[in-house]
């Protein structure tokens, strides 16, 4: 199957500074990437849908300001937390949407990136 | 709005025994439902999807509209099935999908 991967694995930071994290399709190009944050023992939850060269679209409660998403390449998509703070801590996952055609379009997911927030 | 519920956490089994993996939706549309897994230390990964009607690794999972659900089901458990499921849910809006909580599948020897 087709490969996601998301640098970093894992990043500490200090309060009120900007982390961003990549996500990137490795085989194939992806006009939709997705991101999602899951806390522990949770769900996931989407956060936004990134599209290659237009604007996220944000899912109802998540802040755009807070979390820019940039999908400047059909392989790459950034998802960048500003002004971190403790309760952003989380799990960060990022999917990319393969399209097959007249087919179902599979999601691919990344291995995710911790965020601590100290 | 869609909903996806999958009303255990944990799921204990011996190996061996029989396995079904509750999951129910809410949603007015035509939806496409899937399980993803997701193993120890590993990504999430596609197991299922209703529209292929395929099994994979011996797990099997219908669709039910009258019931609005979409359990999973293998009859003989494996060690190697242990892992988190999740059942997810697509409107056909963008292909954006909303996922259950998760039920951790435990098979002890």
């Amino acid at each position: 199957g087709a490969v996601v991967s998301q640098h970093p694995s894992w990043v500490i930071c200090k309060s009120g500074t900007s982390v961003k994290i990549e996500c990137r399709s490795l085989d194939f190009q992806a006009t939709t990437m997705f991101w999602y944050r899951q806390f522990p023992k949770q769900s996931l939850m989407l956060m936004a849908t990134s599209n290659e060269g237009s604007k996220a679209t944000y899912e109802q409660g998540v802040e755009k300001d807070k979390f820019l998403i940039n999908h400047a390449s059909l392989t790459l998509s950034t998802l960048t937390v500003t002004s971190a703070h403790p309760e952003d801590s989380s799990f960060y996952i990022c999917s990319a949407l393969q399209r097959e055609g007249s087919s179902y379009n599979e999601q691919f997911f990344g291995p995710g990136t911790r965020l601590t927030v100290l | 709005a869609q909903r996806v519920t999958q009303p255990e956490k944990l799921l204990s089994v011996f190996k061996g025994a029989p396995v079904e993996l509750k999951c129910n939706y809410s949603y007015s549309g035509s939806p496409e439902l899937f399980w993803y897994v997701q193993y120890s230390r590993q990504r999430l990964q596609l197991l299922l999807r209703h529209i292929s009607r395929e099994s994979i690794k011996g797990f099997t999972a219908d669709l039910n509209k009258g019931e609005t659900s979409f359990h999973l089901k293998k009859p003989f458990a494996q060690e190697e099935d242990s892992a988190m499921y999740y059942c997810a849910l697509d409107t056909g809006t963008a292909s954006k999908l909303t996922f259950g909580t998760g039920t951790r599948l435990q098979v002890t020897l």
